[in-house]
């Protein structure tokens, strides 16, 4: 199947900074990426849709002003969590679809944040 | 709204069991079910995808069935192994377009 790629794997950082994470489609282009957020022992919640070039639609109770998501080209979005409060702390995951004949999503590995 | 569950939440077994995991969705009009594999602290791994006009799907010793008319899916894992350990999402597409609905998960141990 087709790889998606996420970075950083792991952050740690200060409350009130701001982080960003990268999620790439390696080897097709992604039409559309999916943004989910998961906590211990749960599912996976999804956060936000975005399509290349567009604005990101957000699912509801998430802010869209504290994540910021950019999907500028049809290989790369970003996530940045901005001014990060230890209740961010949390498993992020992005998802890639590019067309095809299922339509398919691929995942990426996750990134783990810990806010401190 | 379309809803995921998947019985049970968490199941332990020995090695070498034949097992099977349930996931149930209200509403049957469905693109496609998948099975995902997820391990702790990684991502997703696509196990098996069923279209909505197929039954079954196998690799391996996996298989996932489908009864779309009643909501159901199984996924059957033959002669158990401890690498089997992860837990095990099922998630549902409506349309070609839309987003996956995930079930919480079947967190499977597998003792030696």
């Amino acid at each position: 199947g087709a790889v998606v790629s996420q970075h950083p794997s792991r952050v740690i950082c200060k409350s009130g900074t701001s982080v960003k994470i990268e999620c790439r489609s390696l080897d097709f282009q992604a039409t559309t990426m999916f943004w989910y957020r998961q906590f211990p022992k749960q599912s996976l919640m999804l956060m936000a849709t975005s399509n290349e070039g567009s604005k990101a639609t957000y699912e509801q109770g998430v802010e869209k002003d504290k994540f910021l998501i950019n999907h500028a080209s049809l290989t790369l979005s970003t996530l940045t969590v901005t001014s990060a409060h230890p209740e961010d702390s949390s498993f992020y995951i992005c998802s890639a679809r590019g067309g095809g004949v299922y339509n398919e999503q691929f995942f990426g590995p996750g990134t783990r944040l810990t806010v401190l | 709204k379309q809803e995921v569950t998947q019985i049970p939440a968490a199941l332990s077994v020995p090695e070498g069991e034949n097992l099977v995991l349930n996931c149930s969705f209200t509403d049957s009009a469905i693109y496609n079910l998948q099975w995902f594999r997820q391990d702790p602290g990684k991502g997703l791994t696509s196990l098996l995808l069923i279209q909505s006009s197929q039954r079954e799907q196998t690799s391996g010793r996996l298989n996932a069935s489908l009864d779309k008319s009643s909501g159901r899916s199984t996924l059957y894992i033959a002669a158990s192994q401890p690498g089997d350990s992860a837990t095990y999402l099922c998630a549902v597409k409506e349309t070609s377009g839309s987003r996956l609905t995930f079930g919480e998960g079947t967190q499977l141990t597998v003792n030696p």
